[in-house]
């Protein structure tokens, strides 16, 4: 079966600009994840959709939101980007149970100019 | 505060040698997972462990989950190049906590040279 996609894979972007990143999760998989990985920081989590509800949120300014549509593709947006925004935004798809693990995309990798 | 330290950070080794890769926590989860990346490529999930005491191969990879539920080693024998990659931790539902996100370690990069 397919797995996650995420589009499109590498984006550059200037300081002050938005950005929306788009995650199509594996078919039959109703959660949606989003992680940013830096060098210095790791992976750390943005936020997390089911059916459509945001169920947590990670610890990232208002700048960063998301949503998920019916179909469960989720999207992701930044505004007002900084220097520092600059990183591989990975989205991960399960079937909601975390213990069964996750499936991530191959990511997306923005840089802020 | 990192709440899941990884050790080593870095490992470079010979093809045919054996490691052991750790995650260390002072808190508690309900489940943990350990995931390989390669570059410009997402995490890919090797294996769960979710019972205290739990240990579970996977060929040449062995993982155990901590007793108290705070810690977890890999433990790879007889390396290949093919192993090389970024080995990352994650654990779901910190200290009973929502267990709808995964907190990560920063990961152990691991080479191994033919």
């Amino acid at each position: 079966k397919a797995g996650v996609t995420q589009t499109p894979r590498y984006l550059i972007k200037t300081r002050g600009q938005q950005v929306t990143l788009s995650c199509s999760p594996i078919s039959g998989h109703r959660s949606v994840s989003w992680y940013q990985q830096t060098p210095g920081q790791g992976l750390q989590f943005l936020f997390e959709y089911f059916s459509e509800t945001q169920r947590n949120k990670g610890n990232f300014p208002g700048r960063f939101s998301g949503r998920q549509f019916s179909n469960s593709r989720s999207e992701m947006n930044v505004s007002t980007l900084e220097l520092g925004d600059s990183a591989l935004y990975l989205c991960a798809s399960s079937l909601g149970d975390p213990a069964r693990g996750y499936t991530f995309g191959s990511g997306t990798r923005l840089t802020v100019v | 505060t990192q709440l899941l330290e990884q050790s080593p950070q870095f490992l470079s080794i010979q093809e045919g040698e054996n490691l052991t890769v750790y995650c260390n926590s002072s808190s508690v989860f309900s489940s943990l997972q350990w995931y390989r990346q390669e570059p410009g490529e997402g995490p890919v999930l090797l294996v769960t462990v979710v019972t205290g005491g739990e240990v579970k191969k996977l060929k040449r990879l062995t993982f155990q989950f901590g007793d108290a539920r705070k810690d977890s080693s890999l433990h790879i024998t007889a390396a290949q190049p093919g192993d090389t990659g970024l080995y990352l931790c994650a654990g779901a539902g910190l200290s009973g906590g929502s267990n709808y996100k995964l907190t990560f370690g920063k990961g152990t990069l691991l080479t191994v040279n033919p």
